[in-house]
């Protein structure tokens, strides 16, 4: 059974740092793509970034470059999201996700998402 | 960036009834359209990928059809369990997009 379990939400000022975890089992870690996706309160979803399954390409949203960095331990079977810079409107809760295929298709697994907010 | 434009925002719906959600895109994608529903509180989940294809588990009431830049969901009679919000989302393109999403509740 896949699971993606995720932890390191909270509250931070703005301004701030936060990194997020995603701890994967039931599949072959190396092998996938793996993405962390955003929600708003009250809103739509956001992809915000994602990474092969090798770690070596990555891909980010214009609203998150330059200040989240994410990367992944093949060894430990984690994901992670280095959050800096944080402001407002990052608030919001995020979602691990894989991808159906290696290297593409839908989201069919999400974790069970962890919350940020950043507010003084 | 390809946009995603849902509509309806929101569909007021009765129990049995058949519900249409639209999703167009800004450009195509082919086929490399999904649909997920998300109930509060929780993670989105697949419905349909590959604009048809049904994912594991779904029930054959929901169907998707659509291709290049126009798609529909169709859930062709209403359970309980189906009312949540729907999203669609291209993964033919980086960035990953999503639409806004398609509210369905009970009427």
């Amino acid at each position: 059974e896949v699971q993606l379990l995720q932890s390191g939400g909270g509250l931070v000022q703005p301004g701030g740092s936060l990194r997020l975890s995603c701890a994967a089992s039931g599949f072959t870690f190396g092998s996938y793509y793996l993405s962390w996706v955003r929600q708003a309160p009250g809103k739509g979803l956001e992809w915000v970034s994602a990474i092969s399954g090798n770690g070596d390409t990555t891909y980010y949203a214009d609203s998150v470059k330059g200040r989240f960095t994410i990367s992944r331990d093949n060894s430990k079977n984690t994901l992670y999201l280095q959050m800096n810079s944080l402001r407002a409107e990052d608030t919001a809760t995020y979602y691990c996700a894989k991808r159906l295929y290696g290297e593409g298709g839908p989201f069919e697994y999400w974790g069970q998402g962890t919350p940020v907010t950043v507010s003084s | 960036e390809v946009v995603m434009t849902q509509s309806p925002a929101t569909l007021s719906m009765s129990p049995g009834e058949r519900a249409t959600l639209s999703c167009r895109a800004s450009q195509s994608v082919k086929s490399n359209l999904a649909w997920y529903q998300q109930k509060r509180g929780q993670a989105p989940s697949l419905v349909i990928y590959a604009a048809s294809t049904r994912a594991t588990g779904i029930p054959a009431r929901f169907s998707g059809s659509g291709s290049g830049t126009e798609f529909t969901l169709t859930i062709s009679s209403l359970q309980s369990e189906d009312f949540g919000v729907y999203f669609c989302q291209q993964y033919n393109n980086w960035p990953l997009t999503f639409g806004g999403g398609t509210k369905v509740e009970i009427k």
